[in-house]
C-alpha cells in the first residue's frame, strides 16, 4: 500500500546528542513536510521540500535541519536535542495541483524523547 | 498568514449524540479545509476535507459546511460512537501548500 512511513517509532537520545528521523513515502507525491507536535497541541510546521526547494519557517531554530536526497526520502537531523525537544515528530507529504493546494497525508509520527 | 481559530477544545457528548466542531479562519484566499482525526500516539489520519467551491460535503457520518463569506467552516459526527473519541483538528491551505491548524478538539463519546 502506498504510504508514509516513518522510522523509528520511538527515539531515546541524551542531551546534546544528534539524531536523525527519516521519513519515506511511496506516494511520489513532490511535497513533503516536517512537523513537530508537543503533547496537546496542534502540529506546528518546522519546514518544507516542495521537490528540491527547501522552505524553512522563520521561527524554526537553526538546531533543525532537513534533508532530501530524492522525491522518496526527507531527513530531520536536530544537531544539538534539548530537553524543549521532546515531541512527536510527523512526516507529511501531499501533490499539490495548479493553483491550489491538495491533501496532506501523515505518517505514523516519530515519538522522541530527550533526557 | 493564515490564522484558524477552533472551538471548542474539549466536547464531550453521549453515544449516539452528534458532535460539531467549529473553525473560523482569517485569510480569504484559502481554498482547501481538511479535517483530521489524531488518536493517541499516532498521526493525523484525513477523515474529510472540502474546497472553497463547495459548501457542504458528507461521508456516512460525518459531514463538513463551509461559509466563505463567514469564513468559518464546521464539523458535523451523527450518531456518535466510542471510537470516535480523539482529538480532532481543522486546518487551512491555499495555492503553495502551507497548512495551517486550528489548536485541536479532544472528543469524548461517553457508551
Amino acid at each position: 500500500d502506498a504510504m508514509v512511513i516513518q522510522n523509528p517509532r520511538y527515539q531515546v537520545t541524551q542531551f546534546g546528542k544528534p539524531v536523525t528521523l527519516s521519513c519515506s513515502q511511496t506516494l511520489n507525491h513532490n511535497v513533503m513536510y516536517w512537523y513537530q507536535q508537543k503533547s496537546s497541541q496542534a502540529p506546528k510546521l518546522l519546514f518544507h521540500y516542495y521537490d528540491k526547494d527547501f522552505n524553512n519557517e522563520a521561527d524554526t531554530p537553526d538546531n533543525f535541519q532537513s534533508r532530501r536526497p530524492n522525491t522518496s526520502f526527507c531527513f530531520l537531523d536536530i544537531r544539538s536535542p534539548g530537553l524543549g525537544d521532546t515531541a512527536m515528530y510527523l512526516c507529511a507529504t501531499s501533490l499539490p495541483g495548479q493553483g491550489r493546494a491538495d491533501t496532506q497525508y501523515f505518517g505514523p509520527g516519530t515519538r522522541l524523547t530527550v533526557l | 498568514g493564515e490564522n484558524v481559530e477552533q472551538h471548542p477544545s474539549t466536547l464531550s457528548v453521549q453515544e449516539g449524540d452528534s458532535a460539531v466542531i467549529k473553525c473560523t479562519y482569517s485569510d480569504s484566499a484559502s481554498n482547501y479545509f481538511p479535517w483530521y482525526k489524531q488518536e493517541l500516539g499516532k498521526g493525523p489520519q484525513l477523515i474529510i476535507d472540502i474546497r472553497s467551491n463547495v459548501g457542504e460535503k458528507k461521508d456516512q457520518r460525518i459531514a463538513v459546511t463551509l461559509n466563505k463569506t463567514a469564513k468559518h467552516f464546521s464539523l458535523h459526527i451523527t450518531e456518535t460512537q466510542p471510537e470516535d473519541s480523539a482529538v480532532y483538528f481543522c486546518a487551512a491551505s491555499r495555492a503553495g501548500n502551507q497548512f495551517y491548524f486550528g489548536t485541536g478538539t479532544s472528543l469524548t463519546v461517553i457508551p
